[in-house]
């Protein structure tokens, strides 16, 4: 099966800029993830989706952090305004049903400068 | 919530020697534990994982063994090859909450 897909796989912004990130998930998993993995560090959770509803978005900083999930499918994690602070590695992972069994895309490396 | 603390933070091994990672969580509610491996420029990948009713289990040259009164589990590479380098997360969920909670992460360096 096709893994989890991610676009763009590096980004490179200005601080107070906005940016976009794009998953699309293992086809029939219904629960979607959003993960910030800071360098040296476990990935955080920041945003669970099941199909396209929110489950879990208690660690997304919501007031510049936004997420959607259209159609139950392809998901968006947007940030505006981006700070320094927001340098990592963004992961996606999806899973079935909401089972703990996770795949991971490759994610995109945002900086900030 | 729950806290999973994992070192070392980094190991080297010779070649052909074992390598040991530990965790501790924090929540006794917790009761699945995979461990990923993640490669330079890549997304964490599921290597291995157990169970909450199982105390330890093998796949190959990997082992996980899990204490849940001591709430501390570990992962266990004998015959250390070059491509186990890479950093290695331990994790920890429970069934009424399907999140997973990472640990820091343990760079693992296979010295030849």
């Amino acid at each position: 099966e096709a893994g989890v897909a991610q676009s763009p796989r590096y980004k490179i912004i200005e601080k107070r800029q906005s940016v976009a990130f794009w998953c699309n998930p293992i086809s029939g998993h219904a629960t979607l993830y959003w993960y910030q993995q800071i360098l040296g560090q476990g990935p955080k959770l920041l945003i669970q989706f099941q199909n396209n509803g929110v489950v879990d978005d208690s660690q997304l900083p919501k007031d510049r952090f936004s997420a959607e999930r259209l159609k139950g499918v392809d998901s968006t994690l947007k940030i505006q305004p981006a700070k320094l602070e927001d340098s990592a590695v963004y992961l996606c992972a999806s899973s079935r049903d909401r089972g703990r069994i996770y795949t991971f895309g490759s994610g995109t490396r945002l900086t900030v400068v | 919530g729950e806290n999973v603390e994992q070192h070392p933070s980094t190991l080297s091994v010779q070649e052909g020697d074992s390598a040991v990672i530990k965790c501790t969580y924090s929540d006794s509610a917790s009761n699945y534990f995979p461990w990923y491996k993640q490669e330079l420029g890549k997304g964490p990948q599921l290597i291995i994982d157990i169970r909450s009713n199982v105390g330890e289990k093998k796949d190959q040259r990997i082992a996980v063994t899990l204490n849940k009164t001591a709430k501390h589990f570990s992962l266990h590479i004998t015959e250390t090859q070059p491509e186990d380098s890479a950093v290695y997360f331990c994790a920890a969920s429970k069934d009424r909450d399907d999140k997973i909670i990472f640990g820091k992460g343990t760079r693992l360096h296979i010295l030849p």
